[in-house]
């Protein structure tokens, strides 16, 4: 159990265009999501934490406007990188939740984002 | 400010050894520790995690240690294998608001 999927897994774009991620929880209702990004080498940044219906909270110095997230059911999240440029090329990744109503967070295996 | 500081950056390890990553904490409001593998260009995997009334928890060749007066815990893992080379982090948790450690690549020699 605790499988999250997220898609694409990898995904080329060009600069300016915006690019949608979906994090999925597949075997279980997953109350909070939450979006990482991590550059090679280096740990998990928290980019935002969503609860389900709810608006998006935002880390320090995470742009909420590049980086659109919606949270609109107990199964899917969804991270837009809008008007994406090179220093948006990185390895993004999700985690959920809420199952058993404990804190432990389940990760998806990431999506790598390549803007040209 | 880093809430969760790791050691070592890296690690070797021969095959059959014991490896063990450290990690230490400030705050103490901090109620939940689990430990997470993660292989190149892949998520993390939650490996073991332990709350502060606990000392000890074994998981197979897995077992963290954990230090409440000293806020430190430790992943140790034993019987070491090539494929548990990998990256190793640390967390601590408070209401539901996760901190990494800074990552442990281990390379376990065959």
């Amino acid at each position: 159990g605790a499988v999250v999927s997220q898609h694409p897994s990898w995904v080329i774009c060009k600069s300016g265009t915006s690019v949608k991620i979906e994090c999925r929880s597949l075997d279980f209702q997953a109350t909070t999501m939450f979006w990482y990004r991590q550059f090679p080498k280096q740990s998990l940044m928290l980019m935002a934490t969503s609860n389900e219906g709810s608006k998006a909270t935002y880390e320090q110095g995470v742009e909420k406007d590049k980086f659109l997230i919606n949270h609109a059911s107990l199964t899917l999240s969804t991270l837009t990188v809008t008007s994406a440029h090179p220093e948006d090329s990185s390895f993004y990744i999700c985690s959920a939740s809420g199952q058993y109503g404990t804190d432990t967070q389940y990760f998806g295996p990431g999506t790598r984002l390549t803007v040209l | 400010q880093q809430q969760v500081k790791q050691s070592p950056q890296s690690l070797i390890v021969q095959k059959g050894g014991i490896s063990i990553i450290n990690c230490a904490y400030e705050n103490t409001a901090f109620d939940y520790f689990p430990w997470y593998q993660q292989f190149p260009g892949k998520g993390p995997a939650l490996l073991i995690a332990i709350r502060p009334d606990v000392s000890e928890k074994k998981e197979g060749r897995f077992t963290i240690s954990f230090n409440k007066s000293a806020k430190q815990f430790s992943l140790h893992i034993m019987d070491s294998q090539p494929g548990d080379s990998a990256t190793y982090f640390c967390a601590a948790s408070n209401f539901n608001k996760f901190y990494f450690g800074s990552g442990t690549k281990l390379n376990v020699k065959p």
